[in-house]
């Protein structure tokens, strides 16, 4: 079945650590997206892909970093210049429609601890 | 600039009756898309409806409906006969047709409405 894996569900980061994220996607959409999500923030935008290759910033990019070398695949490293990073993570992909809906993955949990 | 804006941070419902979700939006764009996602404990986002800004006709998927006032810039989800497992976040976004020249618009979404369906 199609769709947009992420992994892990459940991630606990010590400070000063780095963590990756990992997003992978098999509908063969050229968009990718990565959000977080706080209790009464709604989905914030943090990095986003058109293509392989490239991808441009979000509003809240700051201690973030993405790749795009492949096109089912788009990680989010969490770096230790993010100093608020316990929140909740998704990941979505689209075709280039605007008339398309974007999917989504189930989403992974960080926590500082 | 916030994009999209949704006023009512939470609602209660009773069991079979329709309620209304509100969201407003803001683009300069003549092309662009609106969609509502749902949003249950678990975390998982659900689509639920499009709209088109050239759809002459409000969008209706099931239950779901899409009050959609161009000229107001509101695109309302309405749930028509409520049931206990509509209970969840509920998310309006837009995707503009252009972001910084590109031809793929990114999306926007508001804040969330936490809907509450009780018997």
């Amino acid at each position: 079945d199609g769709g947009i894996t992420q992994s892990p569900k459940y991630l606990f980061r010590k400070e000063g650590q780095n963590v990756t994220l990992s997003c992978e996607q098999n509908l063969n959409h050229d968009a990718m997206y990565w959000y977080r999500q706080d209790p009464g923030q709604g989905l914030r935008l943090i990095y986003y892909s058109q293509i392989v290759n490239d991808f441009q910033k979000g509003d809240i990019a700051e201690g973030y970093s993405v790749s795009r070398e492949k096109k089912e695949s788009f990680p989010l490293t969490v770096t230790s210049a993010q100093k608020n990073p316990t929140a909740f993570y998704l990941c979505a992909s689209s075709t280039e429609r605007v008339d398309t809906e974007a999917f989504f993955g189930q989403g992974t949990r960080l926590t500082v601890v | 600039a916030q994009k999209i804006t949704q006023t009512q941070p939470g609602m209660f419902v009773q069991e079979k009756e329709a309620v209304t979700l509100d969201c407003t939006y803001d683009t300069s764009d003549q092309s662009y898309g609106l969609f509502w996602y749902k949003q249950p404990s678990s975390g998982e986002m659900i689509f639920l409806i499009y709209q088109g800004s050239y759809d002459e006709q409000n969008a209706t998927e099931g239950r779901y409906s899409l009050n959609f006032q161009k000229a107001r810039k509101s695109a309302n989800l309405v749930i028509s006969a409520s049931q206990l497992g509509d209970s969840a976040m509920y998310f309006c976004a837009m995707r503009d047709f252009s972001y910084r020249g590109s031809t793929l618009g990114r999306l926007y979404f508001g804040r969330g409405t936490q809907l509450t369906v009780w018997p």
